[in-house]
């Protein structure tokens, strides 16, 4: 059973607009969530995060919208960069245990040019 | 410093066969985690090392697979009597471990595994 659920496998946007990726995630331990993104042949980079405490996490032209009640979260990138393409992965975890991230199968995302 | 690295970074071998990847933390982060993406799927944890205490190793998905981690240094992960759904990304991550609600796990390039 998927914990974490990312259910669009791909976007594309138009260079400058604004990127939506969704996340829905349904064991209510998670309290932390994390944003990664990953370019082919390397290693996942963390991107942004949010605790269970807050809603909303901004930086730059990333922000982490948490809707708890929903079990959902957003991450939107404005404007959107053509460098920005790259695969997206959603992770939650409870802080309470070892940290161990529980990953969403990404989200592979193309800002046009 | 230098980040994570990972070796081999291909690997492919017979079914049936043993493999042994490599991990290489960043110096100073006591937690290690291995996680495995299988095509087409996220990220699965396998394995975590914190410390000296004894390894979560809940997301094994069998004997077969096992790790070590000598101190808060190298790890390897042994894959015994490969299969061909062993076939994955094997990633490495290291963090600086517990004292704060959560500390940012670094991941290394990974190992691709494919098994014939």
């Amino acid at each position: 059973d998927q914990q974490v659920k990312q259910n669009s496998p791909s976007l594309s946007v138009q260079e400058g607009r604004i990127s939506i990726l969704n996340c829905d995630y349904t064991n209510s331990m998670f309290d932390y969530f994390l944003w990664y993104k990953k370019y082919p042949a390397e290693g996942p980079t963390f991107l942004i995060s949010i605790s269970s405490i807050k809603d909303k996490n901004e930086d730059g032209r990333f922000t982490v919208f948490l809707n708890k009640s929903a079990k959902h979260l957003s991450l939107h990138i404005v404007p959107s960069q053509p460098g920005d393409s790259a695969v997206y992965f959603c992770a939650a975890m409870y802080t309470g245990a070892n940290s161990k991230l529980t990953f969403g199968k990404g989200i592979t995302l193309s800002v046009r040019p | 410093g230098a980040g994570v690295s990972q070796s081999p970074s291909n690997k492919v071998t017979e079914k049936g066969k043993d493999v042994e990847l490599r991990c290489d933390p960043i110096s100073g982060h006591t937690a290690l985690y291995w996680y495995r993406q299988r095509l087409g799927q996220g990220l699965e944890f396998l394995i975590y090392f914190q410390g000296n205490s004894a390894p979560d190793k809940s997301g094994l998905p069998s004997d077969r697979f096992s790790a070590e981690r000598t101190g808060e240094s190298v790890s390897t992960l042994t894959i015994q009597r490969t299969q061909q759904e062993d076939s994955a990304v094997y990633l490495c991550a290291s963090s600086l471990g517990k004292g704060a609600p959560y500390n940012e796990q670094f991941f290394g390039p990974g190992t691709r595994l494919t098994v014939l």
